[in-house]
């Protein structure tokens, strides 16, 4: 069964604590893995998509990197604006996207 | 740039009332159209996508109907509305590439 699992649940780091979230995926076969922000009350933004193993991105203190079974978002130095739930998707078909429960991060300042 | 847009923003509607959801994107031609629902510490469920116009997929068995009446037009419907029906619906697009772009939302509470 395709799934997608993201880890941990709540994040609470001290302004510039660096820390990474975690996304876990079993699908029979990946077309792209996507992480999203999402403000509460808002629609999810979109951050990354990647594709194949190996594949990193980078967006201000951003990073997300992809292997066979799980990527992670990396975030350096994080601001209290950075405060949010990230979300993870996987593309398990042409129409058919798999999305984790989300990380909440708390950032204090 | 693209943009897509979901009214209204909040609705509160009694148990058995009709439903009308509208979404609408901008700066792109013949998009993929999403409609979600997300239910707190859920993930998001897709409950319908188009691939053109008059083309509706069902993911989900439910209370609710999906209409593309224009190319960038996706609407969402019931007829009698649930208390189950109540949640946060996001409306995404995509192009030819697999990424999809959600719209703001609407807050749907079911009285």
């Amino acid at each position: 069964e395709d799934q997608v699992t993201q880890s941990p649940e709540a994040l609470r780091l001290q302004e510039g604590e660096s820390s990474s979230l975690n996304c876990s995926y079993t699908v029979s076969g990946l077309r792209g893995l996507f992480w999203y922000r999402q403000d509460p009350g808002k629609g999810p933004e979109f951050l990354f998509t990647l594709y194949s193993a190996g594949e990193e991105k980078e967006k201000e203190r951003l990073k997300a990197t992809l292997t066979k079974k799980e990527s992670f978002l990396h975030i350096t130095a994080p601001k209290p604006e950075d405060s949010a739930t990230y979300l993870c998707a996987v593309q398990a078909g042409t129409y058919k996207y798999i999305f984790g429960t989300g990380t909440r991060l708390k950032v204090l300042a | 740039s693209q943009t897509i847009h979901q009214w209204p923003a909040t609705l509160v509607q009694p148990v058995g009332s009709p439903l009308s959801l509208e979404c609408t994107v901008e700066g792109t031609s013949n998009p993929n159209l999403y409609w979600y629902r997300q239910a707190a510490g859920r993930g998001l469920q897709l409950l319908f996508y188009s691939v053109g116009i008059g083309q509706i997929s069902s993911e989900v068995p439910q209370n609710l109907s999906a209409s593309r009446p224009q190319d960038r037009q996706f609407i969402l419907s019931s007829k009698k509305l649930l208390l189950s029906d109540s949640g946060f619906y996001l409306c995404a697009w995509s192009g030819k590439g697999e990424t999809q772009y959600f719209g703001p939302g609407t807050r749907l509470l079911v009285l």
